[in-house]
């Protein structure tokens, strides 16, 4: 089955300075690659996602990369903000069947 | 985007109780719906895919017989947790999956807000 690893399992960054969380996954029939952010307690939230068509998608502060080639996708976020602290998971995704990576634990430092 | 519900949000129940969580799209057909379970601090672990008007199916490693799934309905599906003991405690989140735009490719999920479940 999939196998997807993320890394760095934590991440602090100063507020207004940049994150990059990394993702790589297995199956090559993967085609959908959602990332959700997640506060304590609460449903994942999707943020941003790519289709294996594309290789990169921005919104606002928020872009993801696709190296189909290397089976690996990456999130970017610039200006980071407070609020932006949170766990954020990286999923690849087949036929709508998710298999999720470990999870990001970003602290942003006001 | 499409709105999932999860009923209950919350439930404590005594070790070897059976405990059933709904879980409902409110604006659109779900033909396939996902339940998951996340432990403290960990990921989300798919348990099974369930689909309306046939058996689910199940990953590796989670039992059929004590993890029961109904999705009887394009908007409802069900989890119970048969003879629940205290490490079943855990929170499960289901979501509700849209057909894709080609080839039946599901794309985006939807979450519904968790139920958080405490056995004693």
């Amino acid at each position: 089955g999939e196998n997807v690893e993320q890394h760095p399992s934590t991440l602090s960054v100063q507020e207004g300075d940049s994150a990059v969380i990394k993702c790589t996954y297995s199956d090559s029939a993967s085609n959908y690659f959602p990332w959700y952010k997640q506060e304590l307690g609460k449903r994942p939230q999707l943020i941003i996602d790519i289709r294996s068509n594309v290789g990169e998608k921005k919104d606002q502060r928020i872009a993801v990369t696709l190296n189909k080639t290397a089976k690996h996708f990456s999130l970017h976020i610039t200006e980071t903000q407070p609020e932006d602290s949170a766990v954020y998971f990286c999923a690849a995704s087949r036929t709508g069947k998710s298999t999720f990576g470990d999870g990001t634990t970003l602290t942003v430092k006001p | 985007g499409a709105v999932v519900s999860q009923h209950p949000s919350w439930v404590i129940c005594k070790s070897g109780t059976s405990v059933k969580i709904e879980c409902r799209s409110l604006d659109f057909q779900a033909t396939t719906m996902f339940w998951y379970r996340q432990f403290p601090k960990q990921s989300l672990m798919l348990m099974a895919t369930s689909n309306e008007g046939s058996k689910a199916t199940y990953e590796q490693g989670v039992e059929k017989d004590k993890f029961l799934i109904n999705h009887a309905s394009l908007t409802l599906s069900t989890l119970t947790v048969t003879s629940a003991h205290p490490e079943d405690s855990s929170f499960y989140i289901c979501s509700a999956a849209t057909p894709g735009t080609s080839g039946g490719t599901y794309n985006e999920q939807f979450f519904g807000p968790g139920t958080r479940l405490t056995v004693l």
